[in-house]
Formats: C-alpha cells, structure tokens, sequence
C-alpha cells in the first residue's frame, strides 16, 4: 500500500512554544491530507482537510489560528501548533488520499506531550 | 452530522477463537472502511468495501458492506496473539475531492494466549 511518513513521532516541549508536525506522501501525490487528533482510549478526530495550494478546511471547533497547516507542495502538510499548552497534548495523524485512490492511508503518528 | 456506533467496546478472547464487530450508521456511507490501530501507530487499513451487500475477505478477515448502506461488520477467525489492537471501523462518502471519514469509537481487541 501507499506509504504516509509522519514526523516527528514524538515530541516534548514547554507550554507556549509551537511545535511543527510533517506528513509526507512517499510514493504518491497527495492533493488532499487530513489531520486527525486522538486522545487515549478515544477514536480519531478530524481537525482539518488540508488542501494543496489552497487554505485548509476545519471543523467546527478547530482553531485555525491555534493549528496552522500548510499543504505547499501535493507531498507534504505540515500541522504546527502554536503556542502549545498542556491540553494541547495528544496523539496527532494524518492521511493523505491521491487523485487514482480513495483509501486513505494513515501516517504513524505524533505524541506531543506539552509541559 | 453523522455518527457511527461500533461494538463492542471491546472484547477478551482465547487465541484461536473467531471474533466478530459491527458498525451501524444513523445515514448511508458510499464505502465502508476497517483499520486496526496497534498502541502509539497510526490506522492501517483491513478492508475496503465499496458496494452495498458486498463481502470480502483479506486473509482471516471478512467484512461486509449492509444491503441497507448502514452498517457493516468484521469477522476474524482463528485469532492470534498478534490480532490485539484497537479496530475502528469508518464511513466514507467520498464526492469530487472530498474523502473525508467518520470513525467509530473502536473495539479493544485483546486475545489472550
């Protein structure tokens, strides 16, 4: 299948500091990705659509200006969290679909741990 | 908007036992999607299933798309140790650009040796 490389896979930093997340398609172009958060125990959420060469969708309740994404090129977004707090700790993922394949294929994830 | 109910919750198993789960929807899906989740990774995908009344099988797994669009189960049989992880199931309709996926809330699968 379709490989999805998300990094980093964990990271731990201060409260107020902003932390970038990448995901990168590796072997397709991407025109979509979707950000997703979990918490433990929980089911995925869907934060944002990220669109290539356009402004991302997010739902309702996402910050846009709390969780920047960036989608510049059809193999990479990025998520950055700016000015991170302790509740912004959680498990982040993306997926990317292609043009020629509706399954979405997952990256493996981001823990961030804000303290 | 639309939401999935999967059960169950979770399940306690022995090895070599068959295990079944299902998702129900309050709407109809186009595609019908299976991932297993292992701790601290992102979904893989099982199965991907794209028309209603449609089963199909990937090793020791089956699943099927309901004839009513609403709902769809996973089977595996014989299971073993590695089997343990979270399953979700999750709908999709997917229209020009947009493949965005509702999830269930997972089934905790745990067999035990």
């Amino acid at each position: 299948g379709a490989v999805v490389s998300q990094h980093p896979s964990r990271v731990i930093c201060k409260s107020g500091t902003s932390v970038k997340i990448e995901c990168r398609s590796l072997d397709f172009q991407a025109t979509t990705m979707f950000w997703y958060r979990q918490f433990p125990k929980q089911s995925l959420m869907l934060m944002a659509t990220s669109n290539e060469g356009s402004k991302a969708t997010y739902e309702q309740g996402v910050e846009k200006d709390k969780f920047l994404i960036n989608h510049a090129s059809l193999t990479l977004s990025t998520l950055t969290v700016t000015s991170a707090h302790p509740e912004d700790s959680s498990f982040y993922i993306c997926s990317a679909d292609s043009d020629s394949n509706e399954k979405l294929f997952f990256g493996s994830g981001t823990q961030l741990s804000v303290l | 908007g639309q939401q999935l109910n999967q059960s169950p919750q979770s399940m306690f198993i022995q090895e070599g036992e068959d295990v079944s789960m299902n998702c129900t929807s309050s709407s109809i899906f186009n595609t019908w999607l299976w991932y297993k989740q292992d701790p601290g990774e992102g979904p893989v995908l099982l199965i991907a299933l794209y028309k209603a009344g449609e089963l199909t099988s990937n090793g020791r797994l089956t699943a099927q798309f309901g004839i009513t669009r609403k709902d769809s189960f996973l089977n595996i049989s014989a299971s073993i140790p590695s089997d343990v992880g979270i399953y979700f199931c999750a709908g999709q309709n997917s229209g020009g650009s947009n493949y965005k996926l509702t999830f269930g809330k997972g089934t905790l699968l745990t067999v035990n040796p």
